[in-house]
């Protein structure tokens, strides 16, 4: 079964606009990456936090780490047009090489 | 850096052929990851190389699939005899370590007839 399921699966907005994706999981972490898949492309890594953070910024990207809930959530602020893309988290077991992702959340933003 | 380069992008063949996706990782990176997407199962490891060397092939789905990596610069999967089940698209990606940031190639968009 998936690690990482994100919520919700797909969001709609308008440019300007902020965007908040959440992820939950199951078991216990060493870090939780979010990464990003435009149409027919590869993923692209955006950011990772460690299991002792609690929160990270990256430029317009906002990551939150609740490890008592076993959440997470992806703020991107101010959206552009060019955000438009699948956003998936992905998950390592403590003390396991292997990335568990989530379905993803599909975001589109309007111009 | 090029990146990850995997070929081919697009291959369609018929069932029972046999097909061969290829992976050429970032220089210096350790670590090789095959995954399988599809729109009902989402992105799934299929085998993971440590040093050139399979370190876990649980997700392969069955000996149809096999995948290899004769340095480190140079990796192949392998399905034989392909399904219309095996459509999807296949990732490769490398990193420098295990569990930190996974870079991923283009990927290879399957069709089996």
């Amino acid at each position: 079964s998936q690690q990482g399921e994100e919520d919700p699966q797909a969001l709609s907005i308008q440019e300007g606009e902020n965007a908040t994706m959440n992820c939950s999981y199951k078991t216990s972490i060493n870090n939780l990456q979010w990464y990003r898949q435009n149409s027919g492309r590869g993923l692209v890594h955006l950011i990772l936090i460690r299991s002792n953070e609690r929160e990270k910024h990256s430029g317009r990207l906002r990551v939150t780490l609740d490890t008592s809930k076993k959440s997470s959530s992806l703020l991107i602020t101010a959206s552009r047009a060019a955000d438009t893309a699948s956003y998936f988290c992905a998950t390592d077991g403590a003390g396991s090489y292997q990335l568990t992702f989530g379905k993803g959340t599909k975001l589109s933003v309007i111009p | 850096d090029a990146g990850v380069i995997q070929s081919p992008r697009h291959e369609v063949t018929e069932m029972g052929q046999e097909v061969t996706l290829r992976c050429k990782p970032i220089s210096g990176h350790n670590s090789l990851f095959w995954y399988r997407q599809t729109m009902m199962r989402g992105l799934e490891l299929l085998i993971y190389f440590n040093n050139n060397v399979p370190i876990d092939d649980s997700g392969m789905p069955e000996d149809r699939f096999s995948a290899k990596m004769p340095n480190a610069s140079f990796s192949t999967l392998k399905i034989q005899p392909s399904e219309p089940r095996d459509s999807a698209v296949y990732f490769c990606a490398s990193s420098l370590a295990g569990t930190e940031t996974q870079y991923f190639g283009p990927g290879t968009r399957l069709l089996v007839l």
